[in-house]
């Protein structure tokens, strides 16, 4: 059965260090992959999304970036966090069968101080 | 400007009652309307909806599609407090990506 893993659960941050989450999936290949942050009491802002290693379409890029550097493994990061960087972050993927169908992830609660 | 736009935002009703929760959206690039549920962390799939006028349901809840109007809306018949989550209603595009709005925060009273 496929499983996906996001971590740390929880990370609290000054503000001006860099930023690594990391996300894996397992059990599937080529899955489409996505990031996505939700701010207390708001709905999930698309960050990133890729359909494939290498492919990556930035929403709301500013100070974060995102790679897939292998086929299910998907990484956000920044060089130095903002404080607007805090929020839950949430990685998602879908099958090459069921593209609409988004399996996430258990989010990381980040807080910049 | 939001292209996903839910109401109500927040939604208090007792046990038993029947909520109706609305989605609109804009046709640009359109392929599907989504529903999915937050109750905690983790948003589940509910439903997905490409034509108008065909409900989709799965026990007490259902969801239509109007691709004239551009709306969708969610139905939750006799609701149990287990029903209490943030309903989110999201836009799959063209290029596989996928837009939600701010979700409707449901509270079921006992």
């Amino acid at each position: 059965s496929q499983t996906i893993h996001q971590w740390p659960a929880t990370l609290v941050q000054p503000v001006g260090s860099p930023l690594s989450l990391e996300c894996t999936v397992e059990g599937t290949s080529n899955p489409n992959l996505y990031w996505y942050r939700q701010a207390a009491g708001r709905g999930l802002q698309l960050l990133f999304y890729s359909v494939g290693i290498g492919q990556i379409s930035s929403e709301v890029p500013q100070n974060l970036s995102a790679s897939r550097p292998q086929d299910r493994q998907f990484i956000l990061s920044s060089k130095k966090l903002l404080l607007s960087d805090s929020g839950f972050y949430l990685c998602a993927w879908s099958d090459r069968d069921w593209h609409e169908k988004l399996f996430f992830g258990s989010g990381t609660q980040l807080s910049v101080l | 400007e939001d292209k996903v736009v839910q109401s109500p935002l927040s939604l208090v009703v007792h046990e038993g009652d029947t909520v109706t929760l609305n989605c609109s959206y804009e046709v640009t690039n359109f392929r599907s309307l989504l529903w999915y549920k937050q109750e905690k962390k983790a948003p589940t799939f509910l439903f997905m909806l490409t034509s108008s006028g065909i409900e989709k349901k799965s026990g007490r809840l259902s969801s239509i599609l109007d691709k004239k109007e551009l709306f969708s809306i969610l139905n939750i018949t006799a609701t149990q407090t287990g029903d209490s989550a943030v309903y989110l209603c999201a836009e799959f595009l063209s290029g596989d990506k996928i837009i939600f709005g701010k979700g409707t925060r449901l509270h079921i009273l006992p």
